[in-house]
């Protein structure tokens, strides 16, 4: 079973700052099927990020995701107050069970 | 417009099983690149991924819930039905189903869940 492991649990910033979010995998993800999804308060994930680096339609350019193999990051290049949720990460490998991380919460500083 | 939507109790008592219908518009079940996904999500904790099926009948199962999870479809209703058996207060979360593209293999439409409650 690949884990993925979220860093930090909680990151504390303002708006117009940079985020970087990390999502480490206990094996290597070959097929780069990585997601990243926002989640607010009582409401579904939302898509961000697919396949590592593939913007979902809709999402700001400010939102980017990059890495490979077992280490994977979600940047927020400049933050707006809509921006601070939950962002979790979730594989797809070759096997069940497709895991999500246990998310890291991006609060107003 | 893709939409899903979860229905099913919002009341189950321990040992009880569980039966949730994802109906779904937008899209077909019988489609080839997509399927349709169970997420959780208990109070305050973190997203779970549960079990997927696709088109073409293939299915997949959380291994730890392996043993109580049972995922079926019925396209001609465009639903998606997921059982569990013998739930257990730990069962208790927001259960959501979602569409999984076989593009990237991401959920790209969800629906906005549906809690339920597992208490005598």
């Amino acid at each position: 079973e690949i884990v993925l492991t979220q860093s930090p649990g909680t990151l504390s910033l303002s708006p117009g700052e940079r985020a970087t979010l990390s999502c480490k995998a206990s094996q290597s993800l070959s097929n780069r099927y990585l997601t990243w999804y926002q989640q607010k308060p009582g409401q579904a994930p939302r898509r961000l990020i697919s396949g590592a680096s593939n913007r979902a339609t809709g999402i700001p350019d400010r939102f980017s995701g990059s890495g490979s193999g077992t280490d994977f990051t979600l940047t927020i290049s400049r933050l707006e107050p809509d921006d601070f949720a939950v962002y979790y990460c979730q594989h797809y490998g070759d096997s069940p069970p497709y895991t999500f991380g246990q998310g890291t919460r991006l609060e107003l500083k | 417009q893709v939409t899903l939507k979860e229905s099913g109790p919002v009341l189950v008592k321990p040992t009880e099983t569980l039966t949730l219908t994802c109906t779904v518009s937008g899209f077909s079940l019988s489609h080839a690149t997509v399927g349709v996904s169970w997420v959780r999500q208990p109070p305050g904790e973190a997203l779970e991924w549960l079990a997927h099926i696709f088109s073409n009948d293939e299915k997949s199962y959380s291994t730890s819930l392996k043993n109580r999870l049972t995922i079926s479809k019925d396209t001609s209703k465009s639903q998606v039905v997921l059982t569990m058996a013998n739930v257990d207060p730990v069962d208790t979360a927001t259960y959501f189903c979602a569409r999984i593209s076989r593009v990237d293999y991401d959920l790209d439409y969800w629906g906005q869940g549906t809690l339920v409650a597992v208490s005598s």
